[in-house]
């Protein structure tokens, strides 16, 4: 079964740095999505994209957020100046098309980021 | 804004028994609502997905209910074995523009006894 993958694993970073996060979603899915979850809390919703733009951005994706799908396959999330609140798990997930709105997700593994 | 709660205690159950999760939102309804499962470590894993005119839906041994008037969601799990063992998580999703995005619950953590 096609999954999503993401990587990598695990990201361990300075704060005050870049770091890209790497999603290969499902090939042919048209709907992107960031989520994130702080240990121990719910997954929050962060960045939906579509047709090469973001459609839906949540409070906590401020301008030190971005987001790109570069080529056909892959769709990253670069944070541009880490701060300690920004380690979580970061998943990504993407879904087909929308049709009548409602259509399940599927995440990635996860990428593990400690900022220190 | 929307909130979410979820049983907030870790649910205990005998292996074979009915596991009964609930899903409380306050506010407005959601055009549909989603449930995943979630293991240590991992992504969240779709289960079932029920829309705001659908009363009940089944899959296997899995069974979700949605009552917009009570603004809750009762998911089940029949014969639980060990392996049901997670956390499952209700996520609430609104039609709106290009996005499908989801607000999650805290989820709850079944542990099923063999």
């Amino acid at each position: 079964e096609p999954e999503v993958t993401q990587t990598p694993s695990h990201q361990v970073t300075q704060m005050g740095q870049e770091v890209i996060l790497r999603c290969v979603p499902i090939s042919n899915h048209l709907y992107f999505y960031w989520y994130r979850q702080i240990l121990g809390q719910k997954v929050e919703f962060l960045v939906s994209f579509y047709n090469n733009e973001i459609s839906e951005k949540s409070e906590i994706f401020d301008d030190q957020f971005s987001v790109e799908r570069p080529d056909g396959s892959n769709f990253t999330l670069k944070i541009r100046s880490t701060k300690l609140e920004d380690s979580a798990m970061y998943f990504c997930a993407s879904s087909e098309e929308l049709l009548g709105g409602n259509q399940p997700q599927h995440f990635g593994d996860g990428t593990r980021l400690s900022i220190l | 804004s929307q909130k979410i709660e979820q049983n907030s205690e870790a649910l205990n159950i005998q292996e074979g028994k009915t596991a009964t999760l609930t899903c409380n939102y306050t506010n407005y309804s959601p055009a549909y609502l989603q449930w995943y499962r979630q293991d240590p470590g991992r992504g969240p894993v779709f289960l079932l997905l029920i829309r705001e005119n659908e009363k009940e839906k089944r899959k296997e041994r899995l069974k979700v209910t949605f009552d917009t008037t009570l603004k809750q969601s009762l998911f089940h799990i029949t014969a639980s074995q060990p392996a049901d063992s997670a956390t499952y998580l209700c996520a609430l999703g609104y039609y709106g523009g290009a996005t499908n995005k989801l607000i999650f619950g805290t989820g709850t953590l079944l542990a099923v006894q063999p």
